[in-house]
């Protein structure tokens, strides 16, 4: 069993709507997550951490779930821009590594 | 500006030989790290440093090796036992829990 794991998609939704992604993680002992933005060919960018007590930024809100050990991204109103993968990731129990999911692709049309 | 660097961006290499992949970072982190992503995959962790002169295996070290001899610098060597080398390249660096990515280097075995 993967240590994240994501659905891979592609989700593919019309310009704005709202799209969720679900990830869980097996190790209870990591202590961070975050969601990573990745493009095409290009390296993955820090979209935002996740905390416990949720969190937003703009159009996107990200949820943490300890006892279910889930993760969820919620992006609403999608652009066009959104297009891309979305990776979760986990800090590792002992703090010094990310753990990546394979990342869920998101494609939103005009 | 502060940054990681990678070079080269695209690298292509005949079967059997051992090639050298750069990062070099100016933001005064301690810990790099060098992650290989595949296709429709997240990124898989195959040696970091968390200071000088120290390295450690990540999940898929067999056929790379490292060195960390200047906190700047953390070469990468693909070497001829890596029988799958074609990927993308990453590597990043961290600071008390904040991660930066290099732009990345893609080996293509020709």
């Amino acid at each position: 069993r993967k240590e994240v794991e994501q659905d891979p998609g592609p989700f593919n939704v019309p310009e704005g709507a709202t799209v969720a992604f679900n990830c869980t993680y097996s190790n209870s002992a990591s202590q961070s997550f975050f969601w990573y933005r990745q493009d095409c060919r290009k390296e993955p960018k820090l979209l935002m951490s996740v905390y416990s007590s949720g969190n937003e930024d703009g159009r996107f809100t990200a949820q943490l779930n300890r006892a279910s050990q889930y993760i969820s991204l919620l992006i609403r109103d999608s652009k066009l821009s959104d297009s891309a993968t979305y990776l979760c990731v986990a800090l590792g129990g002992s703090s010094y590594k990310l753990i990546f999911g394979s990342g869920t692709r998101l494609l939103v049309r005009p | 500006d502060g940054g990681i660097t990678q070079s080269p961006k695209y690298l292509f290499r005949k079967e059997g030989q051992n090639v050298t992949l750069s990062c070099e970072q100016n933001l005064n982190h301690d810990a790099m790290y060098w992650y290989r992503q595949d296709p429709g995959q997240g990124l898989r962790l195959i040696y970091y440093s968390q200071i000088v002169n120290d390295f450690q295996k990540g999940d898929i070290a067999e056929g790379y090796s490292v060195s960390r001899e200047k906190k700047e610098s953390f070469p990468l060597t693909v070497t001829s036992a890596q029988k799958n080398p074609t990927a993308f390249y990453l590597c990043a660096s961290s600071l008390d829990g904040t991660y930066t990515f290099g732009s990345g280097t893609r080996l293509t075995v020709v």
